[in-house]
């Protein structure tokens, strides 16, 4: 039931580009995206709640693929405060349960 | 800002000890949950709340008991708290839309041992 996130880490150069990806074998109604850095709660990102839809603010954008049950983070010109590990979350319209996906690291180095 | 506070942010306990972890919302959120995590496993769903007085078991509820009395505060219960209880344990809310969560709001956390 939990999501599936690919790659587990990454590590990028200041400026270059990530695509972090989220999939489930089941059914999604909504898909959030978290971000977590060391030592600190997970802060929310963004929600998606509608097929193909595609969000975001600034250079952290994000799809959602319905018929696919995916869904991919992009990060662009990475600075180092998007250092942190990156936390999918599905709901599958099971009121109100939700799963996180096992995370993703990312490392942006100067 | 939402604000979702939990009383500790570390705690040492005995084994066997009967722990109570507190956490507050202030934004009348409808949702309440706790998951604990932990190296290599993830955010684990413990319980949840969708209302004053309701709870819903999650993923892993073997050892744990909730509480939520008012709207406002969702207390996690370890009734007699063992070894494999040492995690990090997060609070969240969320308000509801239909009948889905809109982002979480987590707690900073309370890093509990048991010893």
């Amino acid at each position: 039931q939990q999501p599936v996130q690919s790659p587990q880490a990454v590590i990028l150069r200041e400026g270059e580009d990530a695509v972090i990806n989220c999939s489930s074998s089941k059914a999604l109604y909504s898909v959030h995206w978290y971000r977590q850095k060391h030592g600190e709660a997970p802060v929310f990102l963004m929600i998606l709640l509608k097929g193909g839809e595609q969000k975001g603010h600034e250079k952290i954008s994000a799809s959602f693929n319905e018929k696919k049950q995916q869904s991919s983070l992009y990060l662009t010109a990475s600075q180092l405060s998007y250092s942190g590990t990156y936390f999918c979350g599905t709901e599958r319209g099971n009121f109100n349960k939700f799963y996180f996906g096992s995370g993703t690291k990312l490392n942006v180095k100067p | 800002d939402v604000k979702v506070t939990q009383s500790s942010r570390y705690l040492v306990k005995r084994t066997g000890e009967k722990v109570f972890l507190e956490c507050v919302q202030d934004m009348d959120h409808e949702n309440m949950f706790w998951y604990r995590q932990d190296p290599g496993l993830g955010l684990r769903l413990i319980y949840f709340s969708y209302d004053v007085k309701m709870k819903e078991k999650g993923d892993i509820p073997e050892g744990y008991s909730v509480s939520r009395e008012k709207k406002e505060r969702f207390s996690l219960i370890l009734e007699s708290a063992s070894t494999n209880q040492t995690s990090m344990y997060l609070c969240a809310s969320s308000a509801r839309i239909g009948t889905t969560n809109y982002g979480y709001t987590f707690g900073s956390g309370t890093r509990l041992t048991v010893v």
